[in-house]
């Protein structure tokens, strides 16, 4: 079955440090993958996505995500992090053959450390 | 284009009453799609149309779950005698069909916090 492991339900980074989220998934066609990030009561916002082609996306806000076939990974990173990142991510894939509907992660919440 | 939007943004009933929710999508996206997302899980996909036609449903969607897109427009989501287990946030989203290409991106709305009493 398909399935989203984002393996960190916690993470506390300084502000201005480097961040990396792990993400691994489960899927037995081409994936196609996203970085969506939620702040508290608001709805989700897509911050990159891959479908194919070059394996390091870049997305808004700075971040970029690196697509690694071999280890099922799409890890997010971004090189100097901001307070107002602070918030959680989810890490999705998409099933084209069931409607494009997409498949999450249980999320991972990201603190920053002033 | 003023994105996805809910409402009503929170709701709160009490256990067995009827409550329904609303989604209006981007107007030129023919996709819509429910999800629920409980405390602490990411959001989980309940049932999706294409036009006004309802394609797929999760087996989470039980029969006291029932959603429509009448006009291929908006859609409502409808719970009829909610228990304290459907509290959570409903979230909408929709999108262009993968016809271009094979996939097109979920645009969410901001969600229905429904809190059952």
């Amino acid at each position: 079955a398909q399935s989203v492991t984002q393996p960190d339900i916690h993470i506390t980074v300084s502000e201005g440090a480097s961040l990396e989220l792990r993400c691994n998934y489960s899927y037995g066609a081409t994936p196609y993958l996203f970085w969506y990030v939620q702040s508290p009561g608001q709805g989700l916002q897509l911050l990159l996505k891959y479908f194919s082609g070059d394996t390091l996306v870049q997305g808004i806000k700075g971040f970029e995500a690196e697509f690694k076939r071999s280890q099922s990974s799409f890890n997010l990173r971004k090189p100097s992090v901001h307070w107002s990142d602070a918030a959680e991510y989810f890490c999705a894939v998409g099933l084209m053959e069931y409607g494009n509907k997409l498949v999450f992660g249980a999320g991972t919440i990201l603190r920053v450390k002033s | 284009d003023t994105g996805v939007s809910q409402n009503p943004r929170h709701k709160i009933t009490k256990r067995g009453q009827n409550v329904t929710f609303r989604c209006d999508p981007i107007s030129e996206h023919n996709r819509l799609y429910w999800y629920r997302q409980t405390l602490g899980q990411g959001p989980e996909f309940l049932t999706y149309f294409q036009n006004e036609a309802q394609l797929e449903k999760s087996r989470l969607l039980s029969d006291r779950f029932s959603a429509e897109r009448p006009k291929g427009s908006f859609s409502t989501l409808e719970i009829q005698r909610t228990e304290q287990g459907d509290s959570a946030m409903y979230l909408c989203a929709s999108s262009l069909p993968g016809l271009a290409r094979p996939y097109n991106e979920q645009f969410f709305g901001p969600g229905t916090r429904l809190t059952v009493l």
